[in-house]
């Protein structure tokens, strides 16, 4: 496989649910992110990764939780979500220069995400 | 706080024509970048064009090309010669110089027609 991966593509799930979005990166990039796309709202960056270490954490709920156990994996775990959440979570990944920022990020084709 | 603003929810060309979206931003900022997303219906975003705001010469891909107006802070893609696999939601976006974030607009559906 190339590019970036995410799985599973969509999920349904209730309020008192916990799941798991995957992300795996088959580039040999140095950072990963999850961004959220909401109907009518520009994408909005929730967490990056940097070497593996969380670098931002964009005022995220706690209901959301990432994990990044590697440079090739990255996990968002959720639970506990409100109808608000449904969204598309979109997954990337980056080659960073470090201090410059990424010049070009590699997107999923995210996991579609409905809160019952 | 910056913000990208696509005026254009909607545009759509005739295929082999030539087609302008128009994106606007709001920065102090002097060292930042610009981008242009494509998102297909398949969902996965794909960078068009990039531009640093250093450079005076509009960035160019070949049928894409971008016209830059720092003063303005004006930040439009052109696609010339425009085919039906163009058809997608673009995206501006904009970053900070060494910063992680992206900031989107909320895009532009262009629609091909045959």
């Amino acid at each position: 496989e190339t590019g970036v991966t995410q799985t599973p593509r969509h999920l349904v799930m209730g309020m008192t649910n916990k799941k798991s979005l995957k992300c795996e990166q088959h580039l040999g990039h140095n950072a990963m992110y999850w961004y959220k796309q909401s109907a009518k709202k520009p994408l909005e960056l929730m967490f990056v990764y940097s070497l593996e270490e969380r670098v931002e954490n964009n005022s995220v709920p706690s209901r959301f939780s990432p994990e990044c156990p590697n440079s090739s994996h990255l996990f968002l775990h959720l639970h506990t979500l409100q109808p608000e959440d449904s969204a598309l979570y979109l997954c990337a990944s980056s080659q960073q220069t470090f201090g410059t920022g990424p010049e070009k990020l590699f997107f999923g084709s995210g996991t579609q995400l409905s809160v019952l | 706080a910056q913000t990208v603003t696509q005026s254009q929810p909607e545009m759509s060309v005739q295929e082999a024509e030539t087609v302008t979206l128009s994106c606007t931003y709001d920065t102090s900022e002097s060292d930042y970048y610009l981008f242009w997303y494509k998102q297909p219906p398949s969902r996965q975003m794909i960078l068009v064009i990039r531009q640093e705001a250093y450079k005076q010469q509009n960035a160019t891909e070949n049928r894409f090309s971008v016209n830059f107006q720092k003063a303005a802070k004006s930040f439009s893609l052109k696609i010339s010669d425009s085919q039906l696999g163009d058809a997608a939601m673009y995206f501006c976006a904009w970053r900070q110089g060494g910063s992680e974030k992206l900031v989107f607009g909320k895009g532009t559906k262009l629609t091909v027609n045959p």
